[in-house]
């Protein structure tokens, strides 16, 4: 069973940021979170991933609260190409990736 | 590197007859997963192997499903005999176990239609 909660479904207003969250209370301290997309029949894609400190790559940034229960997504300027489902993962090292329904993400022009 | 291949991208068989899905993973990576998604239950994970050897199968349905990694660069997924609540897409997807906790890349997946 996924390890974690997302909201089923939200909007986002083309260019503007889009905040995905997801709640992971019971993480352990190993457990690495990571964020995929899936574009409708598409494979899922990766998006980023992190330990415990914030990230930020070319897509998106990850915020994790300090006590690693919460995390969330933000696509800075999100475009139309953005809407797709959204799945936040917690794996351990060498483990497989288990996913959840995630949140689909609708931006509107 | 062309990413993870799979193929065939789309498949339609008669109930009953075997089908077999192949699975080029990412050359250098160590492990290499397959998953299965349908409307009713998300993506599921069916198999994962490490080093060719087979780590997890407490995903695989039923007999009638098999997997194979003969080497580090081909995988296979066999049903025999296929039904129709096996159509779905399969997704195989790869990953290298390197110093960090790296993300795994998925293939375009197969589209399984038994009729």
């Amino acid at each position: 069973d996924a390890k974690t909660t997302q909201p089923p479904s939200m909007d986002c207003a083309e260019g503007r940021a889009a905040n995905l969250p997801c709640n992971h209370s019971t993480i352990s301290g190993n457990e690495y979170v990571y964020w995929y997309r899936q574009i409708h029949s598409q494979g899922p894609q990766y998006i980023i991933h992190g330990l415990k400190n914030n990230e930020t790559n070319e897509m998106a940034s990850l915020i994790i609260t300090e006590d690693r229960k919460s995390s969330t997504l933000i696509l800075p300027h999100a475009t139309l190409r953005d809407t797709a489902v959204y799945y936040c993962i917690v794996r351990v090292y060498g483990q497989n990736f288990v996913f959840g329904p995630g949140t689909r993400l609708s931006v509107l022009p | 590197d062309a990413g993870v291949i799979q193929s065939p991208r789309h498949e339609v068989t008669e109930m009953g007859q075997e089908v077999t899905l192949r699975c080029k993973p990412i050359s250098g990576h160590d492990y290499l997963f397959w998953y299965r998604q349908t409307m009713m239950r998300g993506l599921e994970l069916l198999i994962y192997f490490n080093n060719n050897v087979p780590i997890d199968d407490s995903g695989m349905p039923e007999d009638r499903f098999s997997a194979k990694m003969p080497n580090a660069s081909f995988s296979t997924l066999k049903i025999q005999p296929s039904e129709p609540r096996d159509s779905a897409v399969y997704f195989c997807a790869s990953s290298f176990a390197g110093q960090m906790n790296t993300e795994a890349f998925f293939g375009q997946g197969t589209r399984l239609t038994v009729v």
